[in-house]
């Protein structure tokens, strides 16, 4: 069965500091990864998608980044946190056939 | 763009009484998939439901069960025999059957009480 990771589970870094999430997936092939970003009690903000490696498409322009190194990992970077990007982040993917995405853990990201 | 509205923020139903959470969609596509995901406090996306827009029928998962009127674009949740788990945020969602990648258009949820 496939099964979806995501590290850390909670991070707390101050202003300025560089950010690396990171998501895996297992038990699959060639997968589409997704990142989302969760503001509290607010539905999902879909930040980037890969639907291979290397491939990265963003949705929306901010100081984050995302990189796919290998085809189950997806990771999202920043070279420089602001205080909005505190929030809940979640990783998800979707087999070939697209239809449902499945999610991870998520991480509970402060940015003091 | 495709547009979800969860318009009840919040809801409360009793233990084993019925409640209905309501999800409407804007779309000029014909075909595309809906869901219904759950979470809980623990903060962890679960998908209850999913409904194909091509199918009549109704979606039904053991106590949960949707009410799809594609003319009306609503996608409402029925669940049935309210259990304390049940307590939780629910998301209805809208996936284009021909979109890129598969991307999701998500309301922003309705966060439902279960009272013992």
């Amino acid at each position: 069965s496939q099964t979806i990771h995501q590290w850390p589970a909670t991070l707390v870094q101050p202003v300025g500091s560089p950010l690396s999430l990171e998501c895996t997936v297992e038990g699959t092939s060639n997968p589409n990864l997704y990142w989302y970003r969760q503001a509290a009690g607010r539905g999902l903000q879909l930040l980037f998608y890969s639907v291979g490696i290397g491939q990265i498409s963003s949705e929306v322009p901010q100081n984050l980044s995302a990189s796919r190194p290998q085809d189950r990992q997806f990771i999202l970077s920043s070279k420089k946190l602001l205080l909005s990007d505190s929030g809940f982040y979640l990783c998800a993917w979707a087999g070939t056939n697209q239809e449902t995405q499945y999610f991870g853990p998520g991480t509970r990201l402060l940015v003091l | 763009a495709q547009t979800v509205t969860q318009s009840q923020p919040e809801m409360s139903v009793q233990e084993a009484e019925t409640v209905t959470l309501s999800c409407t969609y804007d779309t000029s596509e014909s075909d595309y998939y809906l869901f219904w995901y759950k979470q809980p406090p623990s903060r962890q996306m679960i998908l209850v439901i999913r409904q194909e827009a091509y199918k009549q029928q109704n979606a039904t998962e053991n106590r949960f069960s949707v009410n799809f009127q594609k003319a009306a674009k609503s996608f409402s949740l029925k669940i049935s025999d309210s259990q304390l788990g049940d307590a939780a945020m629910y998301f209805c969602a809208y996936r284009s059957f021909n979109t890129n990648a598969g991307k999701s258009t998500f309301g922003d949820g309705t966060t439902l009480t279960v009272k013992p």
